[in-house]
């Protein structure tokens, strides 16, 4: 089945560093991804989503990227600090409404 | 405020009973999630609800049960079939229409076989 993948499985970066998570997903007709952030014992929280006719938006201190040639996303978290510490996964939707798939989670470990 | 309320927070099962995790949200979202997660892990659908009296089977919905008879409510019962059920239980809700499709999520019930 379809299925959203992560490169890596953990990253560890200085406080201050920019911090870049990257994301594979599978199929072509996905239409909408979001990044979560789940602190340990937490439920994940939302963080940021794109649609599939965008390819960059910026938040706060975020910035998710989506090449859809290479079905490619990334997180990326600008003078990453101690707090953003946690398991970050993707996630992928098909068709307005449906069910968002997944992916297996990076955990983001900030050293000081 | 609005949001989706997990309880309890952690729950203790003796082999052979079955728990009843709840869940419950004010955000008015037609759609109701219950996801799996065990150490290390990503996230499993076990059941979802997306209009009151009715409700789909997710991948690892065996040993599970659920009910939505409100649309504020989707408790999830982990019966005695469920042989491996330790694990972190997340309840999620999302709207179906109209703009963000992100779900929220709840805080988590941690159940523990002792």
């Amino acid at each position: 089945g379809e299925s959203v993948g992560l490169h890596l499985p953990t990253l560890s970066v200085q406080e201050g560093d920019n911090s870049i998570i990257n994301c594979a997903y599978s199929n072509s007709a996905s239409d909408y991804f979001i990044w979560y952030k789940q602190e340990s014992g937490k439920g994940p929280q939302f963080i940021i989503d794109i649609r599939s006719n965008m390819d960059k938006r910026q938040g706060q201190r975020v910035t998710v990227l989506l090449n859809k040639t290479v079905k490619h996303l990334s997180l990326q978290i600008a003078a990453t600090q101690p707090g953003d510490s946690a398991v970050y996964f993707c996630a992928e939707s098909i068709n307005q409404g449906g069910k968002l798939i997944f992916g297996q989670g990076t955990e983001l470990s900030v050293k000081p | 405020d609005g949001g989706i309320t997990q309880s309890p927070k952690y729950l203790f099962r003796k082999e052979g009973q079955n728990v009843t995790l709840s869940c419950e949200q004010n955000l008015n979202h037609d759609a109701m999630y219950w996801y799996r997660q065990d150490p290390g892990q990503g996230l499993r659908l076990i059941y979802y609800s997306q209009i009151v009296n009715d409700f789909q089977k997710g991948d690892i919905a065996e040993g599970y049960s659920v009910s939505r008879e409100k649309k504020e409510s989707f408790p999830l019962t982990v019966t005695s079939a469920q042989k491996n059920p330790t694990a972190f239980y997340l309840c999620a809700s999302s709207i179906l229409k109209g703009g963000n499709y992100g779900y929220t999520f709840g805080s988590g019930t941690r159940l523990t076989v002792v």
